[in-house]
């Protein structure tokens, strides 16, 4: 059965520290891996990975993926208050387009 | 920008009545996706739809069921609400033939009492 893990489940730092996330997945027909942060209610995009070993970058976000060890990592350098949110992976299957998703890790920044 | 929404934020409904969400997007969006999301389960697809008038089950359809008869409208219904149906619900929409880069509604929080 495929499935997406996000590790950990919770997290809690302090502002100016850099946290890293995780995203393991099984999935029979990979297509693309996605990264999307959840403030409150609706979650938005961030990232789209689908070679490995390219990062993408965006301000103090990266993200790279490696379909060689079926995970991927969001790094967040600098972390601020506004960076608290759960955080989403989600691995698209290409047989059917549906996304699978992970549980989430729920990200504090404490001041 | 694209916009997505969902008709209610928070919903209290009663065990046994029908519940309709409804979700409505602007963009001309083929693809219509219907999740709820609840604590360690991450998004779980309950129904989606790629065109008006057609609809395929997700991973948890039971107790469910959808409507789309405009392309813009995507409606999930809950036929007799169950307690076990608290959750929160998200609506989603993409272009196109893959769902990449969804957008989200802000999501309707029912709880069922």
């Amino acid at each position: 059965e495929d499935k997406v893990v996000q590790s950990p489940l919770s997290l809690v730092v302090h502002e100016g520290d850099t946290v890293t996330l995780n995203c393991s997945y099984e999935v029979t027909n990979f297509r693309s891996l996605l990264w999307y942060k959840q403030e409150k209610k609706a979650p938005t995009f961030l990232f789209m990975l689908t070679s490995s070993g390219i990062e993408k970058k965006s301000g103090r976000l990266s993200s790279i993926l490696d379909k060689k060890e079926l995970f991927s990592i969001l790094n967040i350098t600098a972390t601020q208050t506004g960076d608290s949110a759960v955080y989403l992976c989600a691995v698209e299957d290409r047989s059917n387009y549906q996304l699978i998703w992970g549980a989430g890790t729920k990200l504090i920044i404490k001041p | 920008d694209v916009k997505v929404t969902q008709s209610s934020r928070y919903l209290v409904k009663r065990t046994g009545e029908k519940v309709f969400l409804e979700c409505v997007q602007d963009m001309d969006h083929e693809n219509m996706f219907w999740y709820r999301q609840d604590p360690g389960l991450g998004l779980r697809l309950i129904y989606f739809s790629y065109d008006v008038k057609m609809k395929e089950k997700g991973d948890i359809p039971e107790g469910y069921s959808v409507s789309r008869e405009k392309k813009e409208r995507f409606s999930l219904i809950l036929e007799s609400a169950s307690t076990n149906q608290t959750s929160m619900y998200l609506c989603a929409s993409s272009p196109g033939e893959t769902n990449t880069e969804a957008f989200f509604g802000q999501g309707t929080r029912l709880t069922v009492v």
